[in-house]
């Protein structure tokens, strides 16, 4: 099946400074989504962005479906950024979405 | 509100024992999706159901069955052949339309002991 890497796994900033998060896949997908894990566990929906480029706030992420990686940027972070980015694939039939392992971000005052 | 609602937030069971989790959605959703999450790791599918009274295995469906009786209830249950059911359990649905994204439920923390 597809295969889905992130990097970097783990990362702390300084609050207030920009980050770039990446998300590599080895075959052509359908669909992608970047989600954030608060500490309580849930999933929250950031972008959809199977191709091209979205900014919503401080946040915004670019896919280069043909190069096969998504970049998940973060600027001017906050404490409340902290938590599990995670980059999720749909590759082939079934709306079935292939996770990476995640990005572990933490700001820091 | 509409939303996806999974309970109980917590659950401890004995080892042996078969475990169902709960998951009901009111965004009317066609498709319904159980994923596991160990500590540190990403989500992993362990089965869906893209309609009422069908349902597929994902790629961990072992020691795992599922029902879709209703279209808004899709209950997990962990069996015992499970050889390690000691996760957290989240549950996402997701619209008809090509472009839908997958919305997720709060999660089910499963502690066998």
């Amino acid at each position: 099946g597809i295969q889905v890497e992130q990097s970097p796994p783990d990362l702390i900033l300084q609050e207030g400074a920009n980050s770039t998060l990446r998300c590599n896949f080895s075959d052509s997908v359908n669909n992608l989504q970047w989600f954030h894990q608060n500490p309580w566990g849930q999933l929250i929906n950031l972008f959809y962005i199977p191709s091209g480029t979205k900014q919503n706030g401080r946040l915004s992420a670019t896919t280069v479906a043909t190069e096969r990686y998504s970049l998940l940027y973060i600027s001017s972070s906050q404490t409340t950024d902290s938590g599990v980015y995670f980059c999720a694939v749909e590759s082939g039939g079934g709306n079935k979405l292939t996770f990476g392992t995640g990005t572990q971000l933490k700001v820091e005052l | 509100d509409g939303g996806i609602t999974q309970s109980p937030k917590y659950l401890f069971r004995k080892e042996g024992q078969n475990v169902t989790l709960s998951c009901e959605q009111n965004l009317n959703h066609d498709a319904m999706y159980w994923y596991r999450q160990d500590p540190g790791q990403g989500l992993r599918l362990i089965y869906y159901s893209q309609i009422v009274n069908d349902f597929q295995k994902g790629d961990i469906a072992e020691g795992y069955s599922v029902s879709r009786e209703k279209k808004e209830s899709f209950p997990l249950t962990v069996t015992s052949a499970q050889k390690n059911p000691t996760a957290f359990y989240l549950c996402a649905s997701r619209g008809r339309g090509a472009t839908d994204t997958q919305y997720f439920g709060p999660g089910t923390r499963l502690t066998v002991l």
